[in-house]
This record gives structure tokens, C-alpha cells and sequence, in this order.
């Protein structure tokens, strides 16, 4: 019930397309998801993060959609970038375990030009 | 957000020897947290360091084994002890400055011979 699954494992999309990773969730007490950016070498980035009271958030090229209902949510990357080739990791938290985050297994993301 | 550091970023080290990794934070932090990443793979929460007791570790990693200090809110170590080749990994530090929002340092890259 703790886990947080993620989908695709790895995604090739043309530059100037959307990308869009699909993650879900069992536990209904999660109230906090974040995406991270990781780049090889590098530890992950927070990128944008969403909480169940919105249905979308916004942030420049970068989307999260969540649907509580289903337990699911999604980061959408608009007009994909070659500079936005890493690794992508949805993760869920639950604010009563003093901000412990479960994560998925992660996207690896490459844009080609 | 908060500037994380590790010391060392990389590290060889023989089989049966300890490896301490420090994690200094730019400011007063309320949790610091140790994650490992396998290549390739995603983040698993080791323990979060606690200020003044004992840290929590989840299930599979004990404190024999990774002994964690945190001696004041800026600063906490990770000690890999008695280490193996299965211990090869980048070992992360985490921290949340109140809310849920976790920021990553740089990592600590482990390989063990």
C-alpha cells in the first residue's frame, strides 16, 4: 500500500512534443506529490509538486495533473526540450510521517533534436 | 530552498573497511534525511537523522550498519560500515525545512571493491 508505481520506464520524444509520465498511488493518506529532475551525476531536483485540494498546476512547460479519484497523477512537459533529458522520479508523502517520501522507479526521458 | 553539501561526492573503498559521508546544510534545518540509489534505480529512505536521539531507520537497514549522527541542525553523517560490493551506491542526504518539500544534495558516489 506504500507503493508508488510509475510509468514508462523510458520515454523518446521528439523535440517540440509532450511528454507525459503516469504515476498511482494505493494509500489514500499520501496529501503530497512531487516530481524530481535527476541529470546523471547529479542528485534529484525538485521540479513541482501538487497537494489533493487542486486537480492541475502549472509551471512554465511543466504540468501536474492529478485526479484523486483514481489516485493517479501525471507530469505533462510541454514543447519537450533536448535539455530535458534525465531521469524523472514521482514521489508521494504523507504529511503525518514527518515528511517521509515514497518514490516511484523513475523515467528516463530522452528528447531527441 | 536550502544549499546541501556531501563530503566526500565520490569514493573507492576496499571490502571490510567504513566510509563516513557528511551533509552540511546553509541553514537550520527540521529534517535531514539519508536515501541510497542504486545505478539505475530509484531512491530508498535508509533512516532519518534526528537532532539529539537516535535515528529512525526503516525496515531492512539497521543501525549497526549505518550509524547516523546529527549533532545540530545544519549537519549530519552517514557511516557505511563494514562495507561489501552490494553496498555500491549513491548515498543522498535530504532535508525538509518545515513543509513537506524534500531538497537533495549533490550525492556521494560508493563503489566497494
Amino acid at each position: 500500500q506504500q507503493q508508488v508505481k510509475q510509468s514508462p520506464q523510458s520515454l523518446i520524444v521528439q523535440k517540440g512534443g509532450i511528454s507525459i509520465i503516469n504515476c498511482a498511488y494505493e494509500n489514500t493518506a499520501f496529501d503530497y506529490f512531487p516530481w524530481y529532475q535527476q541529470f546523471p551525476g547529479k542528485g534529484p531536483a525538485l521540479l513541482i509538486a501538487i497537494r489533493p485540494d487542486v486537480s492541475e498546476k502549472k509551471e512554465g512547460r511543466f504540468t501536474i495533473s492529478f485526479n484523486k479519484s483514481a489516485k493517479q497523477f501525471s507530469l505533462h512537459i510541454m514543447d519537450s526540450q533536448p535539455g530535458d533529458s534525465a531521469t524523472y522520479f514521482c514521489a508521494a508523502g504523507d504529511g503525518g510521517s514527518q515528511g517521509n517520501l515514497i518514490f516511484g522507479k523513475g523515467t528516463k526521458l530522452s528528447v531527441k533534436p | 530552498s536550502a544549499v546541501i553539501s556531501q563530503k566526500p561526492s565520490r569514493d573507492i573503498c576496499q571490502r571490510g573497511t567504513s566510509l563516513t559521508i557528511q551533509c552540511q546544510v546553509d541553514s537550520q534545518v527540521t529534517m535531514m534525511f539519508w536515501y541510497r540509489q542504486q545505478p539505475g534505480q530509484s531512491l530508498t529512505l535508509i533512516a532519518t537523522a534526528n537532532q539529539g536521539s537516535e535515528a529512525t531507520y526503516e525496515s531492512g537497514f539497521v543501525i549497526d550498519k549505518f550509524p547516523i549522527s546529527r549533532p545540530n541542525l545544519t549537519f549530519s553523517t552517514l557511516t557505511v560500515s563494514n562495507m561489501s560490493p552490494e553496498d555500491s551506491s549513491i548515498y543522498l542526504c535530504s532535508v525538509a525545512t518545515g513543509t513537506d518539500t524534500q531538497y537533495f544534495g549533490p550525492g556521494t558516489r560508493l563503489t566497494v571493491l
